[in-house]
């Protein structure tokens, strides 16, 4: 079974300041399966990027996410208010063991 | 527009069993798969399985096969997922949600989700 292992458990940062989250596998992920999630007290998770790299529809292009393999980066490039949440990654695979997330990271207003 | 609407919290005693409903609009409901996944309290994701609404196939993640099932009513646009033998360890927030395939496997949109609260 992958595990998915993500870090910093919890950020502090400034508001403009750049956020580097880290999303770790502990085998390759094919197809580059990789999607990030954003995630705000008492709502769904909201769809970031998928396929390691692709924004979803209506996200602003200072989300960005890159990595192959086993390890995937999401930046946010200028931090603004409404970025202050917590972040999950996931894998997608065809196997009986399904889909991974990780344990999310909380990026927290310093 | 494209949502899922899901069914209002329950309350349920340890032992029993819940069914949350997940209804569809904006889309064809059986073109895209329906995934279930759980959040207890202050805890992370936790993806529970899917289900093709098109020939009911479904897959479950081990950890609730033997306790879970998902079906759904392609009348009314509606997925349903059935967890049995309640524990407390299973209060927690359930959501679905549409699986996209085109340009990258992703999970969008998601439903409101179901606070299923298990105590005595």
């Amino acid at each position: 079974e992958i595990v998915l292992t993500q870090s910093p458990g919890t950020l502090s940062l400034s508001p403009g300041e750049r956020a580097t989250l880290s999303c770790r596998a502990s085998q390759s992920i094919r197809n580059n399966h990789l999607t990030w999630y954003q995630q705000k007290p008492g709502q769904a998770p909201r769809l970031l990027i998928y396929g390691a790299s692709t924004r979803a529809t209506g996200i602003p292009d200072r989300f960005s996410g890159s990595g192959s393999g086993t390890e995937f980066t999401l930046t946010i490039s200028r931090l603004e208010p409404e970025d202050f949440a917590v972040y999950y990654c996931q894998r997608y695979d065809n196997s009986p063991t399904g889909d991974t997330f990780g344990q999310g990271t909380k990026l927290e207003i310093k | 527009q494209v949502q899922l609407v899901q069914s209002g919290a329950e309350v349920k005693k340890p032992g029993t069993s819940v069914r949350v409903a997940c209804k569809t609009f904006g889309y064809t409901f059986t073109n895209y798969d329906i995934n279930w996944v759980r959040q207890a309290p202050g805890q992370g994701l936790e993806w529970m399985g899917w289900m093709n609404p098109d020939n009911g196939h479904t897959g479950y993640a081990q950890k609730f096969q033997g306790r879970v099932v998902m079906t759904r009513d392609t009348s009314i646009g509606t997925a349903y997922m059935d967890l049995s033998s309640l524990g407390s360890e299973d209060t927690a927030v359930y959501y679905c949600a549409r699986r996209q395939w085109r340009g990258g496997v992703r999970l969008d949109p998601w439903g409101q989700g179901t606070l299923v609260t298990v105590s005595s």
